[in-house]
């Protein structure tokens, strides 16, 4: 069975340090792994993607994720963090061998402080 | 915008109700998918549809069923609500089936309030 773990419930930074938030995952195929972003009282909007190639890959509003395949990671990053990138991140996992639907992690509260 | 629509958007009803979501997938798209959304089990997978036939099943009731129909769009009836069924319940769509590599698209979602 898949699934998706993000280890933390809360990260904290000020506005212009760089961001991490932390995401592994577990799959018996090839992973197809996403990144979400849910603002409140609204649906999720979609960040990036990792399926095949480089291994650094760059999305939406200046974003990136790094897939690990040694460490079954896919960590969100973004070098200068915004007030404006407060949100809710949901990290997600497909098999993409067995076609599986997404699967999504607990989700990490982003607050970024001024 | 993501294209995806859904109606409606809040809804408030008593313990023993039956409701019906509905859902109008992005222009194109034949995959619709519904989710559960709440703040003890997070992001929930429900069901998916493909072109109007039933894909794969995650942690769906057996009080709740849904359907897609020939215009693709979808419905998600969810009967003898319980108290605990309260949550946020999301329609994404995407153009294939979940094997290929093509993000989902979300619908703003319907807020169910059980009482």
């Amino acid at each position: 069975a898949q699934s998706v773990a993000q280890p933390e419930d809360q990260v904290n930074v000020a506005e212009g340090n760089p961001l991490t938030v932390k995401c592994t995952y577990s799959v018996s195929g090839n992973p197809y792994l996403f990144w979400y972003v849910q603002y409140p009282n609204r649906g999720l909007q979609f960040l990036l993607k990792y399926i095949t190639g480089d291994n650094l890959v760059k999305g939406s509003y200046g974003f990136e994720a790094e897939f690990n395949k040694s460490q079954t990671s896919f960590h969100l990053k973004k070098p200068s963090a915004l007030v404006s990138d407060s949100a809710l991140y949901f990290c997600a996992v497909r098999d993409g061998q067995a076609g599986t639907a997404l699967i999504f992690g607990k989700g990490t509260t982003l607050s970024v402080s001024s | 915008d993501s294209g995806v629509t859904q109606t409606p958007k809040h809804l408030i009803t008593a313990t023993g109700q039956r409701v019906t979501l509905r859902c109008s997938p992005r222009s194109g798209d034949l995959s619709v998918y519904w989710y559960q959304q709440s703040l003890d089990q997070g992001l929930q997978f429900l069901i998916h549809y493909y072109n109007g036939e039933e894909r794969a099943k995650g942690n769906i009731l057996e009080r709740f069923s849904a359907q897609q129909f020939p215009d693709l769009h979808s419905e998600l009836n969810l009967s003898s609500l319980e108290l605990g069924d309260s949550a946020l319940y999301f329609c994404a769509s995407s153009v294939g089936l979940a094997g290929e590599g093509g993000e989902l698209f979300f619908g703003e979602g319907s807020r169910l309030t059980v009482l």
